[in-house]
């Protein structure tokens, strides 16, 4: 009973750092996304991906980097981190693209000193 | 780009009281949505709601999908002490994003 597993847990950067936020799902979903937790924000999607070797912008893209190779993985990379990108990332999958049902991980808290 | 209006933004109940909280859009969603993310957790899906005027329940949850299609409510019925966490709405348009809310947080004392 895996469902959608995240790594790390945590994690703390100097700024100018690069790190890879992984995320790895067994439950055979195509629609695969990241969204950020800010307090007062809510949840907001960052990338998502509809499909090995299919990738695309949300709301908040800037900063981050994302390939999908294989229909299990969705890496979220940071290429040069900043405070502002300190935050609480999910990862979410879904077997139904048309019906917005997302399966969510339990979270990477990231902190960029 | 597209919002949710998501209402009340916290709420602190005593143990046994009804809960309300809604959402409302400017544009028009397929699809709504409710999350409860528990502490420290990911969220969760509670319900879905897929047609206009449509009512669903999940044990003490009832949701409404409204006649407009620009807005949704959650109740909560007898509220326990693990009630406690974040909902979140959201509104799905097919070919589109799913939006979320800025959530409610909800406080429990017993």
């Amino acid at each position: 009973n895996a469902g959608v597993t995240q790594t790390p847990k945590f994690q703390v950067l100097k700024t100018g750092q690069s790190m890879t936020l992984q995320c790895a799902q067994d439950m055979n979903h195509e629609y695969m996304s990241w969204y950020r937790q800010d307090p007062g924000m809510g949840l907001r999607l960052i990338h998502y991906s509809v499909g090995a070797g299919i990738t695309d912008q949300g709301e908040v893209p800037n900063g981050y980097n994302v390939s999908r190779s294989t229909t299990e993985d969705f890496p979220l990379r940071l290429l040069s981190a900043a405070p502002s990108q300190t935050s609480v990332y999910f990862c979410a999958s879904s077997g139904y693209l048309d019906t917005g049902e997302l399966f969510f991980g339990e979270g990477s808290r990231l902190t960029v000193l | 780009g597209q919002q949710l209006n998501q209402s009340p933004q916290s709420m602190f109940i005593q143990e046994g009281e009804d809960v309300s909280m809604n959402c409302t859009s400017s544009s028009i969603f397929n699809t709504w949505l409710w999350y409860k993310q528990d502490p420290g957790e990911g969220p969760v899906l509670l319900i879905a709601l897929y047609k206009a005027g449509e009512l669903t329940s999940n044990g003490r949850l009832t949701a409404q999908f409204g006649i407009t299609r620009k807005d949704s409510f959650l109740n909560i019925s007898a509220s326990i002490p693990s009630d406690v966490g974040i909902y979140f709405c959201a509104g799905y348009q097919a070919g589109t994003a799913l939006i979320f809310g800025k959530g409610t947080t909800l406080s429990v004392s017993s």
